[in-house]
């Protein structure tokens, strides 16, 4: 149990579909992220919240937006995706934003698939 | 680019056997962290390393950071089946960009 809980952990949707990934820590920590990692490819950071403000945005497409409604959640909804958007979505939680100071604590993430 | 970049890209090794694993960067730092991926899961942190540290150990790992060289090396004791993983080095800039990036990863495979 890494206090990170991420749901679903595995998702299939089709290009035209709506959904919502999530994310929730009890860890008691200020900062939340996203990061993508795809197939042989490097973890990819997406978007850094900071006690609910967004302090990051890797240019991502505008097909996923983030919300973070306080500092234990944090949500990244999808739409219109592409069958290159398939990856693992991992959810991370630190102390602060300043990450490179203290640990990330990640989530099991959600294994995505788009048909 | 802020991230580490490990090396090798993969090493498979007996179990017992030790297992290093290097990480080079190219901005300062303030510190630096090792995590670990098993196969579909999350990251989990193993180790920090503070710039002004040459060398920290904690159970069957140890850490080295050369700052001069921009480098740092994570050597595995004894390693065992459960060790095979991704292992990944995460810089902590002084400037710039805070958040982590992470680079590829060295796949260590222990074989039983």
């Amino acid at each position: 149990e890494t206090g990170v809980t991420q749901t679903p952990r595995h998702l299939v949707m089709g290009m035209t579909n709506k959904k919502s990934l999530k994310c929730e820590q009890h860890l008691g920590h200020n900062a939340m992220y996203w990061y993508k990692q795809s197939a042989k490819k490097p973890l990819e950071l997406m978007f850094v919240y900071n006690f609910k403000e967004q302090t990051e945005n890797n240019s991502v497409p505008s097909r996923f937006s983030p919300e973070c409604p306080n500092s234990s959640h944090l949500f990244l909804h999808l739409h219109t995706l592409q069958p290159e958007d398939s990856a693992l979505y991992l959810c991370a939680s630190s102390q602060d934003r300043e990450s490179g100071r203290a640990p990330l604590h990640f989530g099991n993430g959600t294994r995505l698939t788009v048909t | 680019s802020q991230q580490g970049e490990e090396d090798p890209q993969a090493l498979s090794i007996q179990e017992g056997e030790n297992a290093t694993m290097n990480c080079s960067y190219k901005t300062s730092i303030n510190n630096l962290q090792w995590y670990r991926q098993n196969s579909g899961r999350g990251l989990v942190h193993l180790i920090l390393i503070r710039s002004n540290e040459r060398e920290k150990h904690s159970g069957r790992l140890r850490v080295t950071l050369d700052t001069s060289k921009k480098s740092s090396s994570l050597l595995i004791t004894a390693s065992r089946a459960a060790d095979t993983a991704s292992y990944f080095c995460a810089p902590g800039p002084i400037t710039g960009r805070r958040a982590l990036t992470f680079g590829s990863g060295t796949r260590l495979q222990v074989q039983p």
